[in-house]
């Protein structure tokens, strides 16, 4: 099982570029979201989907585009980068809204500078 | 919004000795909260959760305890191993499931020998 597939798992901007993180999940789950994790602040929910077509605003959106044209894949753009958008970034999924748990995926390290 | 705080941030233990994380939460409506352990340079992974309606969830060597009236929750490890050491996240969720969380900052857990 691939599980939550994220890539690249490394990546490095100049400010100003564009760039999208790829977001795949293999268990048809309906539910995804992205978060970012910054030192001593724990992971924070950028933007989240409760399905194909559907996407809503998290904690921390500014910044981020996101869509959702099918089940399996959540692409998170950052259309100009800015070295406040230096983070590591995760991937979720779960199988629905309510009542499930979160699988995340192994993460993107991006160095805005 | 949700706020959840987290102590301690760092954490050393010797091997074969208890550990306990605490966590407080800010939103009443929060009624599902999942302990995440997180491995360098990896993603989170769920270890233990629990619901609002259950005081207390044992899983082996790991529980975790809800007081609701206080809004504070705990992880217990006991019969620390060294591969038990890794950061550990708790978070809060509102909608039942593993979705939309908000988490704490983080307790770097070190077993040492």
């Amino acid at each position: 099982n691939a599980g939550v597939t994220q890539t690249p798992k490394f990546q490095v901007l100049k400010t100003g570029q564009s760039m999208t993180l790829q977001c795949a999940q293999d268990m048809n789950h309906e539910y995804m979201s992205w978060y970012r994790q910054d030192p001593g602040m724990g992971l924070r929910l950028i933007h989240y989907s409760v399905g194909a077509g559907i996407t809503d605003q998290g904690e921390v959106p500014n910044g981020y585009n996101v869509s959702r044209s099918t089940t399996e894949d959540f692409p998170l753009r950052l259309l100009s980068a800015a070295p406040s958008q230096t983070s590591v970034y995760f991937c979720a999924s779960s199988p629905s809204f309510t009542n499930t748990e979160a699988f995340f995926g192994q993460g993107t390290r991006l160095t805005v500078v | 919004g949700e706020n959840v705080e987290q102590h301690p941030s760092t954490l050393s233990v010797q091997e074969g000795d208890s550990a306990v994380i605490k966590c407080t939460y800010s939103d009443s409506a929060s009624n599902y909260f999942p302990w995440y352990k997180q491995e360098l340079g990896k993603g989170p992974q769920l270890i233990i959760d629990i619901r609002s309606n259950v005081g207390e969830k044992k899983d082996q060597r790991i529980a975790v305890t809800l007081n609701k009236t206080a809004k504070h929750f705990s992880l217990h490890i006991t019969e620390t191993q060294p591969e038990d050491s890794a950061v550990y996240f708790c978070a809060a969720s509102s909608t039942g499931g593993g979705n939309k969380l908000t988490f704490g900052t983080g307790t770097q857990l070190k077993v040492e020998l």
